[in-house]
């Protein structure tokens, strides 16, 4: 069974440009969550998808964050436009709708200049 | 919001020696879970511990879910190169997302 995979492994950007990040979820998980890791700083959530709907947003950021996981597969981050503090490794994770356990995805680092 | 607050922040130890970390809080907890991150990779699963006063082992790795609730801690036994990563405390903050909280992180380093 494939792991939950994330696409790019990293991005380095200018600050005002704009960065798609992917995360495939593993088969068959209703469940995908995006979480932030600034350097030196715990994991933060994100959001949380069930399928195609937003279950919970209140980890955003703020407007310049746009995620959207239409068909209830893949799911997308957008941060446009990139500001420095954005930088960080962004991981995504998956579970199936009955259990806790959360899969994580390798993460994509992203470097804003 | 909930916070966890992991030490220490970072080790460094000879191979074959025993290592322990641990984990606070001000809030209860009804579940405490350890995770560790290989370089490169996203954090992995290794103990989930659902009852106070739980201890569970995997393996060289030995876990407590506190008895009061607000503390968790990793003991690694008769430590390898190979567990050299960062390990994250966490916990599951419900109420209709069961979102992780994690604590910052040890990062264990191994001399041969």
């Amino acid at each position: 069974e494939a792991g939950v995979t994330q696409f790019p492994s990293h991005s380095v950007i200018e600050k005002g440009q704009t960065v798609t990040l992917r995360c495939d979820p593993i088969s068959g998980h209703d469940n995908l969550y995006w979480y932030r890791r600034v350097m030196g700083k715990e994991i933060k959530f994100l959001l949380h998808f069930v399928k195609e709907s937003k279950q919970d947003e209140s980890g955003m950021p703020n407007n310049r964050f746009l995620a959207e996981r239409t068909g209830g597969t893949y799911s997308t981050l957008k941060v446009q436009p990139a500001e420095l503090e954005d930088s960080g490794v962004y991981f995504c994770a998956s579970s199936r709708i009955d259990t806790d356990t959360q899969y994580f995805g390798p993460g994509t680092r992203l470097t804003v200049l | 919001g909930q916070q966890l607050n992991q030490s220490p922040q970072s080790m460094f130890i000879q191979e074959g020696e025993d290592v322990s970390m641990n984990c606070t809080s001000s809030s209860i907890f009804n579940t405490w879970l350890w995770y560790k991150q290989d370089p490169g990779e996203g954090p992995v699963l290794l103990i989930a511990l659902y009852k106070a006063g739980e201890l569970t082992s995997n393996g060289r790795l030995t876990a407590q879910f506190g008895t009061t609730r607000k503390d968790s801690f990793l003991n690694i036994s008769a430590s390898i190169p190979s567990d050299v990563g960062i390990y994250f405390c966490a916990s599951l903050q419900r109420g209709g997302s069961e979102k992780l909280v994690f604590g910052k992180g040890t990062k264990l380093t191994v001399n041969p």
